[in-house]
């Protein structure tokens, strides 16, 4: 499996301001993606971060609110824009196209993120 | 589109008893993964289990086995010898085998919260 980090693990931000959440692999991976996961809830694809391109997002979530950088195969970050307090979930960041694990997807510890 | 049914949203067993956990899935598609996740407090995603679906072995780890009916689409988790640990929200999970990356999304069941009794 992957060491995937995620910085910060947690955090507590005002309305309107933003944040940036880093991810950080330990190995090259095919494949990153951002979930949103809100209290109690299941996971929620944000979108899929393509290195050199720009992110493929879901239904529901658009560039300008959560813009996303991967510049290269063990690194990306995804951005929290002009938050509100509905924005207040953990954010996972997760990888597939490892090089012993292909098929399967490994997750960081998550971002804490809540929102005043 | 694919769906992910996990209509349980608790269960509790004694330690060191067995205990089953649902999943049904829809799909379309002959070629798909199906995982399972457990989630403890600490939040981290833990990989459990791995069912490739043109295989008909169900998949085994240790003391976690999956009952994977591919014409029922059902998917369950069976958890023998539960300890304590084992206390976590659990999510069934779909992934098509789609060789285009764009398909390698997971799709997540709304998990189940499963209690341990000492």
């Amino acid at each position: 499996s992957a060491v995937i980090s995620q910085k910060p693990s947690r955090d507590i931000c005002q309305r309107g301001t933003s944040l940036t959440i880093q991810c950080q692999v330990d190995s090259q991976v095919t494949m990153m993606f951002w979930y949103r996961q809100q209290p109690g809830q299941s996971l929620t694809l944000i979108a899929t971060a393509n290195q050199g391109s720009e992110a493929t997002y879901e239904s529901g979530f658009v560039i300008d609110k959560f813009p996303i950088s991967r510049p290269n195969l063990t690194f990306s970050t995804l951005t929290v824009s002009n938050m509100s307090p509905e924005d207040s979930s953990i954010y996972l960041c997760s990888v597939s196209g490892t090089p012993s694990s292909y098929n399967e997807q490994f997750f960081g510890p998550g971002t804490r993120l809540t929102v005043l | 589109a694919q769906t992910v049914t996990q209509s349980q949203p608790e269960m509790s067993v004694q330690e060191a008893e067995t205990v089953t956990l649902s999943c049904t899935y829809d799909t379309s598609e002959s070629d798909y993964y199906l995982f399972w996740y457990k989630q403890p407090p600490s939040r981290q995603m833990i990989l459990v289990i791995r069912q490739e679906a043109y295989k008909q072995q169900n998949a085994t780890e240790n003391r976690f086995s999956v009952n994977f009916q591919k014409a029922a689409k059902s998917f369950s988790l069976k958890i023998s010898d539960s300890q304590l640990g084992d206390a976590a929200m659990y999510f069934c999970a779909y992934r098509s085998d789609k060789s285009n990356g764009a398909n390698s999304k997971l799709t997540f069941g709304k998990g189940i919260t499963l209690s341990v009794r000492p």
